[in-house]
Order: structure tokens, then C-alpha cells, then sequence
């Protein structure tokens, strides 16, 4: 079956810093990979996707190279904002049935 | 654009009482999800709707949840009766149709059984 893992969290950083956060997925045919945020009391927003190997997606300076042979589709920002401070999910979806499989989501906080 | 509007964003109940949750998708979306997220976790999909058609509705606990979506447009998610594992944010999300890949959320009912 699909499935999708992030690296845990929670992540705290200061303002400007770089920010990783690793994403490997498991999935039967060719995902289409996504990251969504989720700011509080909000719900899930796309940030950015990639439908196939080599793809980059890119939205609000950050990014995320869809990685076919080591399975990884990573989000990076080369400098964070305290805005940027909320909860990050991986997910993938494959097929006609187009369901959503999310990972368990990583707490971003950034201090000022 | 309005986007997904879901209702209540909160609601409290004790168990065994029954809950509501109604989804609005966005205009002209043939395709609508519920996913269920548990604290700490990622949304899981309960059921998928093509227009009014349930297409997809494996992983909806069937003794105690049903949907329905009259019409093809707006969606409720009935818990019946509740229980306490039911604390949960439900989302509804919608999509163009079921060939379109990015799906739009709601920002979710919070539920708490008590």
C-alpha cells in the first residue's frame, strides 16, 4: 500500500534559517507528491506539488524535488519567517481514485 | 472565490449523543472528500463523492457514520451515536472532478465527545 513518512518534529528555528524537512514515500505505480501547510485554526493549504521524477515545485520560496530513486520529495526554504510557522504535511496520491495519503505532519515554529 | 465552508467549527457533545457536520465545496467541484484527522496525524479519507455518488466509502466506520450528498453539491457527515474515539478535526475537501489532483480544504470541525 501507499504510505508516507516525515521526519518528526517538532522543528524550532530561528528567523532566517534554513529549513529541511524530509519526506519519503512508499507507493504502487507513479505519485504525484505534495506538500500541504496548515496554519492554526486553519485548514490544509497546497503549497506546492510535483507529478513526476526530476520535477521541482516551488511556492512562497519554498521547494521540493521530486526524488524517484531514493523515494523523497524534501521541503526546503532558504529562510524561514515566523510566519512560516505551522504544521507541514507530505502526501501522494496515485491512480484514478486520487486519494490523499498523508504523513503525520511536522511542527515548524520559528522564533523571532 | 469562496472556498470550502464547513460547519459548525466546533462542537461538543457527550457519547452516545448523535453529531452533524455539513460542507459546502467550492462552486462547480464535482468531486468532495471527508477525511477524519486525529490529533497528531495526517487526515484520513472516510468517503469520496463523484457528484452524488458515493464512490469511495471503504474506510467509513458503517455502524455509526453515514453521509450523503443530496443534489450533488453540499455534504453532511452524520456520527451516530458518538464516541469518545470520535474526537477528531473532520475536514471536507473538494476537487473538479475526480481526474484533477489538488483538493481544497475546509478549515474543519473540531469535534470533542465527552
Amino acid at each position: 500500500g501507499n504510505s508516507v513518512t516525515q521526519m518528526e518534529g517538532p522543528v524550532t528555528l530561528s528567523e532566517e534559517a534554513f529549513l529541511t524537512i524530509n519526506c519519503t514515500y512508499t507507493a504502487t505505480g507513479y505519485p504525484s507528491l505534495f506538500w500541504y501547510v496548515q496554519y492554526p485554526g486553519e485548514g490544509l493549504q497546497l503549497l506546492l506539488k510535483a507529478t513526476k521524477a526530476d520535477d521541482k515545485g516551488s511556492n512562497k520560496g519554498f521547494e521540493a524535488t521530486y526524488r524517484k530513486e531514493t523515494t523523497s520529495f524534501h521541503l526546503e526554504k532558504g529562510s524561514v519567517q515566523v510566519s512560516d510557522s505551522a504544521v507541514y504535511f507530505c502526501a501522494l496520491n496515485t491512480g484514478s481514485a486520487r486519494q490523499l495519503t498523508f504523513g503525520s505532519g511536522t511542527q515548524l515554529t520559528v522564533l523571532p | 472565490e469562496a472556498g470550502v465552508v464547513q460547519s459548525p467549527r466546533y462542537k461538543i457533545i457527550e457519547k452516545k449523543q448523535p453529531v452533524a457536520f455539513w460542507c459546502n465545496p467550492i462552486s462547480g467541484h464535482n468531486t468532495l472528500y471527508w477525511y477524519r484527522q486525529n490529533l497528531g496525524q495526517g487526515p484520513e479519507l472516510l468517503i469520496r463523492y463523484e457528484n452524488e455518488e458515493a464512490v469511495d466509502d471503504s474506510q467509513l466506520p458503517k455502524d455509526r457514520f453515514s453521509a450523503e450528498r443530496l443534489k450533488g453539491v453540499d455534504s453532511t457527515l452524520k456520527i451516530q451515536p458518538a464516541e469518545l474515539g470520535d474526537s477528531a478535526v473532520y475536514l471536507c475537501a473538494s476537487s473538479l472532478d475526480h481526474t484533477t489532483e489538488t483538493q481544497y480544504f475546509g478549515p474543519g470541525t473540531r469535534l470533542l465527545v465527552l
